[in-house]
């Protein structure tokens, strides 16, 4: 079954501390997988997608086969990075539909 | 923002009364997708439009239907509303490569 398991539903840090989001996923192939970001009551917003290895807001995600892990990273926390972090997946079976994980909250504390 | 929105943007109705939400984008995208956001599930994809009167079933469709009879509108029904269907439902449309972009949310709450 394809599927993405985003263990932790809160991550509480200081600003100025490391974070990191974990995202593991179950998927047969080459994934496709991104970070949507949510700030309070706001539409989801894309961070990062894994195919341009991009770095936004200080974040990066790399893709790891082996661990089927998607974890984001940010060597900084600030302030108002605190919002509800989404990973996903697109499923197979085209049409682009994504597989969402339960989300990880982000709260960091001055 | 993708040129997204959607309306109502909050609405309270009674159970077994119908709900009809609308998506609207003004930048011709051809897939459109309907998700609820609720605590501990993240996002669900209740169903998607792959064109205009091309539409299918995702992972949540019991109780909704939806219609896409132009381009740039995705209505979403909720038949017969019941309690559990309380949510915020998030419209997206796809990017130009897989990437979705979604819309503002309607925070649906049914009593």
């Amino acid at each position: 079954a394809q599927r993405v398991t985003q263990p932790e539903k809160l991550l509480s840090v200081f600003k100025g501390a490391p974070v990191e989001l974990k995202c593991n996923y179950s998927y047969s192939g080459s994934p496709e997988l991104f970070w949507y970001v949510q700030y309070s009551r706001q539409r989801l917003q894309l961070l990062l997608r894994h195919i341009s290895r991009e770095s936004i807001k200080g974040f990066t995600a790399d893709l790891n086969k082996g661990e089927t892990s998607f974890h984001l990273k940010k060597p900084f926390a600030q302030e108002e990075d605190s919002a509800m972090y989404y990973c996903a997946l697109v499923g197979s079976g085209g049409y682009n539909k994504l597989i969402f994980g339960a989300g990880t909250r982000l709260a960091v504390h001055p | 923002d993708a040129g997204i929105t959607q309306s109502p943007r909050h609405k309270v109705t009674e159970t077994g009364t119908p709900v009809t939400l609308r998506c609207h984008q003004t930048e011709n995208h051809r897939y459109m997708y309907w998700y609820r956001q609720d605590p501990g599930h993240g996002l669900r994809l209740i169903h998607y439009s792959y064109g205009v009167k091309d539409t299918d079933k995702g992972e949540v469709s019991d109780g909704y239907s939806v219609s896409r009879s132009k381009t740039e509108d995705f209505l979403l029904t909720l038949e017969s509303a019941t309690s559990s269907q309380t949510s915020v439902y998030f419209c997206a449309i796809r990017g130009t490569g897989d990437e979705q972009y979604f819309g503002p949310g309607t925070r649906l709450t049914v009593t």
